[in-house]
């Protein structure tokens, strides 16, 4: 079946350090695919998506670009901030309506 | 963008006591929505899905006399945790999905449910 695989975490970065978040999926036929955030206490929102290969999504300085030769789908910062400590999932979505997620990556910026 | 609204944020109830959580799609019409339990520092379980006009769709292994799923209209799906114990202690959180191929899901705001 339809899967995510997501780095573990914790995650625990200094302020302006570099961020990758792995993510890799498994899906039959042509899925999209996203990156959503929890902040502490709250729902899911939305951070970035790409619904085709070779696509990259980007928001608030993340990236993430739809690999499909390699299934993957990594989210990147170039200088993380404090306020960027949250828990990142990688999702997809195979047309079914029902979202697949990753376990969850929970990212620590110090400052 | 789409909204959807859950209330309330946070409850804290008795063992034995029923509470209910309400998930609202407020400028769209939703006929499917999700719920999903989440355990402290885990990732999202889906419980069930709510259907408009029918019966919900239970997970393997989730009790659904235990959570009971109304879909009454289609902007207002509800979730009911019937004689809650401690262990039913969560972050529950309700989701739309996508209108479309490509699009994201909407999420609540969650709940977070304290049995005491």
């Amino acid at each position: 079946g339809d899967s995510v695989t997501q780095m573990e975490g914790p995650v625990t970065l200094s302020e302006e350090a570099f961020l990758t978040i792995n993510c890799t999926y498994t899906a039959t036929g042509y899925p999209s695919l996203f990156w959503y955030v929890q902040y502490p206490g709250e729902g899911l929102q939305l951070l970035l998506k790409a619904t085709k290969a070779d696509d990259k999504g980007s928001n608030k300085g993340f990236e993430a670009t739809y690999r499909k030769e390699t299934t993957s789908f990594h989210l990147e910062k170039g200088s993380v901030q404090v306020s960027d400590s949250a828990v990142y999932f990688c999702a997809l979505d195979t047309g079914g309506f029902k979202t697949i997620f990753g376990a969850g990556t929970r990212l620590f910026v110090k400052a | 963008g789409a909204v959807v609204s859950q209330h309330p944020s946070r409850v804290i109830c008795k063992s034995g006591t029923s509470v209910k959580i309400e998930c609202r799609s407020l400028d769209f019409q939703a006929t499917t929505m999700f719920w999903y339990r989440q355990f402290p520092k885990q990732s999202l379980m889906l419980m069930a899905t709510s259907n408009e006009g029918s019966k919900a769709t239970y997970e393997q292994g989730v009790e659904k006399d235990k959570f009971l799923i109304n879909h009454a209209s289609l902007t207002l799906s509800t979730l009911t945790v019937t004689s809650a114990h401690p262990e039913d202690s969560s972050f529950y959180i309700c989701s739309a999905p996508g209108q479309g191929k490509g699009t994201e899901a909407f999420f609540g705001q969650g709940t977070r449910l304290t049995v005491v």
